[in-house]
């Protein structure tokens, strides 16, 4: 069954410095999401992604978070300068149809730790 | 923006019996309601979803009720068994928005 996968499964990082958050979403799939949970909260829509463009991005998801995708595979969640309220669980999720009316396939999370 | 309120937080039940996990969501425009599955260590899966052009809808063991006039739906789980016992969330989607807004969780806890 085809899934979608996210590298690496944990970062421990220090503050400031740059983390690049990687997924493969599913390949015939047209819609490409980060989310974001906190420990023990709920999970947060960052951004979503389509035709090569961000085509909606929460509050949370300010000037130091960007994303790219690269090549026709990958789909990168880059965070510029690290801060501690950063450390959380990343899901990519992709989706056929618009995620907000058709279902998201989730990975299995990036786990992020800034010290 | 959409705000989706989740309750409860916990919930305990001998196996066997039903679970019952109830959502309100505040944006009248929504017409896509998930529900997603989460397990230790793992991204939430789809279990089931309703669409505001149906009331009631049931797979097996699970079903999922919608109120548009009262804007809450509930997830309904019968015969619960240990691999139930996970975290759910409840979503709403499709008013304007790209995302889905998630409501905070119900940790599921089947007592054997």
């Amino acid at each position: 069954e085809p899934e979608v996968t996210q590298t690496p499964s944990h970062q421990v990082t220090q503050m400031g410095q740059e983390v690049i958050l990687r997924c493969v979403p599913i390949s015939n799939h047209l819609y490409f999401y980060w989310y974001r949970q906190i420990l023990g909260q709920k999970v947060e829509f960052l951004v979503s992604f389509y035709n090569n463009e961000i085509s909606e991005k929460s509050e949370i998801f300010d000037d130091q978070f960007s994303v790219e995708r690269p090549d026709g595979s990958n789909f990168t969640l880059k965070i510029r300068s690290t801060k501690l309220e950063d450390s959380a669980m990343y899901f990519c999720a992709s989706s056929k149809t618009s995620g907000s009316t058709g279902e998201l396939f989730f990975g299995e999370g990036s786990r992020l730790t800034v010290l | 923006g959409e705000n989706v309120e989740q309750h409860p937080s916990t919930l305990s039940v001998q196996e066997g019996d039903s679970a019952v996990i109830k959502c309100t969501y505040s944006d009248s425009a929504s017409n896509y309601f998930p529900w997603y599955k989460q397990e230790l260590g793992k991204g939430p899966q789809l279990i089931i979803d309703i669409r505001s052009n149906v009331g009631e809808k049931k797979d097996q063991r699970i079903a999922v009720t919608l109120n548009k006039t009262a804007k809450h739906f509930s997830l309904h789980i019968t015969e619960t068994q240990p691999e139930d016992s996970a975290v759910y969330f409840c979503a709403a989607g499709g008013g304007g928005a790209d995302g889905l807004t998630f409501g905070k969780g119900t940790h599921l806890i089947i007592q054997p």
